[in-house]
C-alpha cells in the first residue's frame, strides 16, 4: 500500500539558515511526488512535483527537492529560509493520471527572526 | 472567481444533523476532488469526479457520506447523521484535466458538537 512518512512534526530554524524537510514514501511503482505548503487559513499551494527525468526538481519560492529512489525519499530543501516560509509542509505521493494523493502528516516550520 | 471557492468557510452542527458543503471549482476544470483533513493530519482523499461522474469514491468512509456534481461544475459533499468524528476541514480541489496540477480551496471547517 502507498504511504508517506514525514518524520519531523515540527522544525525550527533561524531566518537565513538552510532547511531540509524529510519525506519517505512507500509505493510499488515509480511514484509521482509532490510538496505542498499550507499557511494558516490558506489552501494548499503546490511547491514542486516530480514525475520523471531529472531527480533534482526546482520549485517556487526558492525550494528544491531531490528524488532518491534507493532511499525512497523526496526531501525538500531551501538554502536560505525567510520568515514568510513559516507554514506547514506536506509531502504527497500520487498515481499517474489523477491527483488522488496520499499525504504525509505534515511538518510545521517555525522561523526565528 | 479566480480560485476554488468553498462555502461555508465554517460550519457548526449538532450530532445527528445533515450538512452540505459546497465547492465551486475553477471555471473549465473537469476534474474535482474532495479531501478531509483532521487535526494534526494530512489531507485524506475522499472522492474524485471527472465531469459529472464520480470516477473514484473509494475514500468515502461510509454510506453517510455522498457527493454530487450534477452539471460538471459545482460539487456538493453531503453528510448525513453527522458524528463528532466527522469534525475536520473538508478541502476541495480542481484541475483542468485529471493529470494536470490541482488547485485547492481554503476548505470548510466542520465542527460537530
Amino acid at each position: 500500500a502507498q504511504s508517506v512518512t514525514q518524520p519531523d512534526i515540527h522544525i525550527t530554524v533561524s531566518e537565513g539558515a538552510s532547511l531540509e524537510l524529510r519525506c519517505n514514501y512507500s509505493y510499488g511503482a515509480t511514484p509521482y511526488l509532490f510538496w505542498y505548503v499550507q499557511s494558516p487559513g490558506q489552501g494548499l499551494q503546490l511547491l514542486l512535483k516530480y514525475f520523471s527525468g531529472d531527480t533534482l526538481v526546482q520549485g517556487i519560492k526558492g525550494f528544491e527537492a531531490e528524488f532518491k529512489r534507493s532511499q525512497s525519499s523526496f526531501n525538500l530543501r531551501k538554502p536560505s529560509v525567510h520568515w514568510s516560509d513559516a507554514a506547514e509542509y506536506f509531502c504527497a505521493v500520487g498515481t499517474s493520471g489523477t491527483y488522488k494523493y496520499i499525504f504525509g502528516t505534515g511538518t510545521r516550520l517555525k522561523v526565528l527572526a | 472567481g479566480a480560485g476554488v471557492s468553498q462555502t461555508p468557510s465554517n460550519k457548526v452542527t449538532e450530532k445527528g444533523k445533515y450538512v452540505e458543503l459546497r465547492c465551486d471549482p475553477i471555471s473549465g476544470h473537469t476534474a474535482l476532488y474532495w479531501y478531509r483533513q483532521s487535526l494534526g493530519q494530512g489531507p485524506e482523499f475522499l472522492i474524485y469526479f471527472q465531469g459529472t461522474g464520480a470516477a473514484d469514491d473509494s475514500g468515502l468512509p461510509n454510506d453517510r457520506f455522498f457527493a454530487v456534481r450534477p452539471e460538471g461544475s459545482v460539487s456538493t459533499l453531503k453528510i448525513q447523521r453527522t458524528e463528532r468524528g466527522d469534525s475536520a476541514v473538508y478541502l476541495c480541489a480542481s484541475s483542468l484535466t485529471s493529470n494536470t496540477e490541482a488547485f485547492f480551496g481554503q476548505g470548510t471547517r466542520l465542527t460537530v458538537v
